[in-house]
């Protein structure tokens, strides 16, 4: 099946550093990549959905400013997490999908800790 | 407004079959699906219903009425590998799947 990375896996930082996360599709083409947030024991919360080419499209709530989204290629998304505050720690999560197809592929996730 | 329900725990022995349920209220709907995921670990899909009925794949199965905004994922001969939470999603009509609160699923030998 279609498989998706991500990298890092995991990540800690200080307070106030940027992060870099990135989402690859790695044996197909990724026309919208997904980013996803879930605290522990909670749903994925979906924070901005990316088409390549274009700009992300946020969800209510989410800082464009904060969470800088960029889909370069059919096969790219990144996600930076600027100015990180402990409050940001978490597990984020891409996911892609192809075409219009219904099946998001997920990456395995990066566990995100911010001292 | 969009919103999913479904239950928060469900315990089972193995061998068992056990149906976690979802009802769902979305402005425009295009389809359930329904996600797995061990502790840890990505979500994995399972199954997606677009028209009403039941979807089985192997030990799983699926069941959508539209008509009645609600789901429900059914798991046969339970297994202990089985234990994990599983996510009702919607594609809504702007092409982005909402994830429910999830059900953890607890199955005991």
């Amino acid at each position: 099946g279609a498989v998706v990375s991500q990298h890092p896996s995991r990540v800690i930082c200080k307070s106030g550093t940027s992060v870099k996360i990135e989402c690859r599709s790695l044996d197909f083409q990724a026309t919208t990549m997904f980013w996803y947030r879930q605290f522990p024991k909670q749903s994925l919360m979906l924070m901005a959905t990316s088409n390549e080419g274009s700009k992300a499209t946020y969800e209510q709530g989410v800082e464009k400013d904060k969470f800088l989204i960029n889909h370069a290629s059919l096969t790219l998304s990144t996600l930076t997490v600027t100015s990180a505050h402990p409050e940001d720690s978490s597990f984020y999560i891409c996911s892609a999908r192809q075409g219009r197809g219904e099946t998001q592929y997920f990456g395995p996730g990066t566990r995100l800790l911010v001292l | 407004g969009q919103s999913l329900e479904q239950p928060s725990e469900v315990t089972a022995v193995e061998g068992a079959i056990v149906q976690i349920n979802c009802t769902y209220q979305t402005s425009g709907f295009y389809g359930l699906s329904w996600y797995q995921q061990h502790d840890g670990g990505a979500p994995t899909f399972l199954s997606y219903n677009a028209l009403d009925g039941l979807e089985e794949t192997g030990r799983f199965s699926s069941f959508l009425s539209r008509s009645d905004s609600y789901g429900y994922l059914l798991l046969q001969e339970l297994q202990m590998k089985d234990s994990a939470s599983y996510f009702c999603a919607v594609r809504d009509r702007g092409f982005k799947t909402i994830f429910g609160a999830g059900t953890r699923l607890f199955v005991k030998a």
